[in-house]
């Protein structure tokens, strides 16, 4: 098992540019989430999935667009960026929508907006 | 709505020192709480877990016992080494849903042989 895999690791982007971070996993999660983390402010949720074609906004939605067509694809899109949206970016995901379930995380992407 | 507040760091030890890292939280239901750990360049990992009152995660040494009394999940250990070096995060799961995770803002441990 890979767990939980995000590509690309670091990004550098201009203001106004486009992309799509990517995120995969193979345990057959139902749940999967993205969340950003800046200094002193723990772990923001930005979109969220509770299986295939379902997703809903986190607290921190604007900016960005998350599609599931797959159990195993949770890719998140950043539409225009800006450089608010510098942070370093996990993907996670758990196995149902148990409050008792942990989440399993992956290794992050740094993305960096000039 | 839903909150965790955890002591701000830095917190430097020496090593085989005892550790306590405050967490208190804020819920209207019945979290399950959570303390997870974020080694350097890493993505987070659960350390332990606890879903009801006066239940006691443990893992690697680490302690915390839910306490629904004074809302609390403190992080202890009795003697660390400078591989517990990381960030460890409290967080609170409120609803069957997962997508009310709560984390707090993270404690930086440093500790020095």
């Amino acid at each position: 098992n890979a767990g939980v895999t995000q590509t690309p690791k670091f990004q550098v982007l201009k203001t106004g540019q486009s992309m799509t971070l990517q995120c995969a996993q193979d345990m057959n999660h139902e749940y999967m989430s993205w969340y950003r983390q800046d200094p002193g402010m723990g772990l923001r949720l930005i979109h969220y999935s509770v299986g295939a074609g379902i997703t809903d906004q986190g607290e921190v939605p604007n900016g960005y667009n998350v599609s599931r067509s797959t159990t195993e694809d949770f890719p998140l899109r950043l539409l225009s960026a800006a450089p608010s949206q510098t942070s370093v970016y996990f993907c996670a995901s758990s196995p149902t929508r148990h409050r008792s379930d942990e989440q399993y995380f992956g290794p992050g992407t740094r993305l960096t907006v000039t | 709505g839903d909150s965790v507040t955890q002591m701000e760091g830095p917190v430097t030890l020496s090593e085989e020192a005892f550790l306590t890292i405050n967490c208190t939280y804020t819920a209207t239901g019945y979290p399950s709480l959570f303390w997870y750990v974020q080694y350097p360049g890493e993505g987070l990992q659960l350390l332990l877990k606890a879903t009801k009152a006066d239940d006691k995660g443990s893992n690697k040494g680490f302690e915390a016992t839910y306490r629904k009394e004074t809302t609390s999940f403190h992080l202890e250990k009795g003697s660390v080494q400078v591989s517990d070096s990381a960030v460890y995060f409290c967080a609170l799961s409120d609803q069957d849903g997962g997508f009310k995770t709560i984390f707090g803002a993270g404690t930086r441990l440093f500790v020095k042989a």
